[in-house]
């Protein structure tokens, strides 16, 4: 079945530095791409997609862009601040049935130093 | 407006015995999912919801889980005789819309089985 292939964490950074988290996926289709965010104490965000090849999702500083030839979708971000602390989770969307079934990655702890 | 809510946050309970989760909605969203979510992974879809029909329970690891959703709105994730290897998060979301709709999520039911 599809699957997302996250880089493992944790990662941890200064404030202002540039960052990138790897994302790969495999998928039979065509899916939607997406970058999910977990701040302390608080339930999945969604903070960007991209719905096809080419596509540019961004979103407060960060962006992604689909990339079919390579399968992977890396979020980036150029400075980061210690607000951008969370758990990042990239996931593609499987349509079946009707359904938008996300598929998830393991998650990327990111921690920000002041 | 309100997001979607899970009810209890957290749950304990003993090996063997049955529990219910409990998600809302946010109001006017016909489809709704539930998710799984263990100890440094990503949410794995377990099913979901267009209207009161459980249009994909593909997730559901057996039969001791069973969910419903009878009037359209609240749901309700059932584990028969829980197992050790149940404890995790329980997520829900909703979206406007089967297709090409946002997910929502709450905020979890962290389940302990002991």
């Amino acid at each position: 079945g599809d699957s997302v292939t996250q880089m493992e964490g944790p990662v941890t950074l200064s404030e202002e530095a540039f960052l990138t988290i790897n994302c790969t996926y495999t998928a039979t289709g065509y899916p939607s791409l997406f970058w999910y965010v977990q701040y302390p104490g608080e339930g999945l965000q969604l903070l960007l997609k991209a719905t096809k090849a080419d596509d540019k999702g961004s979103n407060k500083g960060f962006e992604a862009t689909y990339r079919k030839e390579t399968t992977s979708f890396h979020l980036e971000k150029g400075s980061v601040q210690v607000s951008d602390s969370a758990v990042y989770f990239c996931a593609l969307s499987e349509n079946g049935q009707g359904a938008q079934k996300l598929v998830f990655g393991q998650g990327t702890r990111l921690t920000i130093n002041p | 407006g309100a997001g979607v809510s899970q009810t209890p946050s957290n749950k304990v309970t003993e090996k063997g015995k049955y529990v219910e989760l409990r998600c809302d909605p946010i109001s006017g969203h016909t489809a709704l999912y539930w998710y799984r979510q263990s100890l440094g992974q990503g949410p794995e879809f377990l099913i979901y919801f267009q209207g009161t029909g459980a249009a994909d329970d593909s997730g559901l690891p057996n039969d001791r889980f069973f969910a419903v959703r009878p009037e359209g709105s609240v749901s309700t994730l059932k584990i028969q005789r829980t197992e050790r290897g149940d404890s995790a998060v329980y997520l829900c979301a909703s979206s406007l819309s089967s297709v090409a709709s946002e997910q929502y999520f709450g905020p979890g039911t962290r389940l302990t089985v002991t």
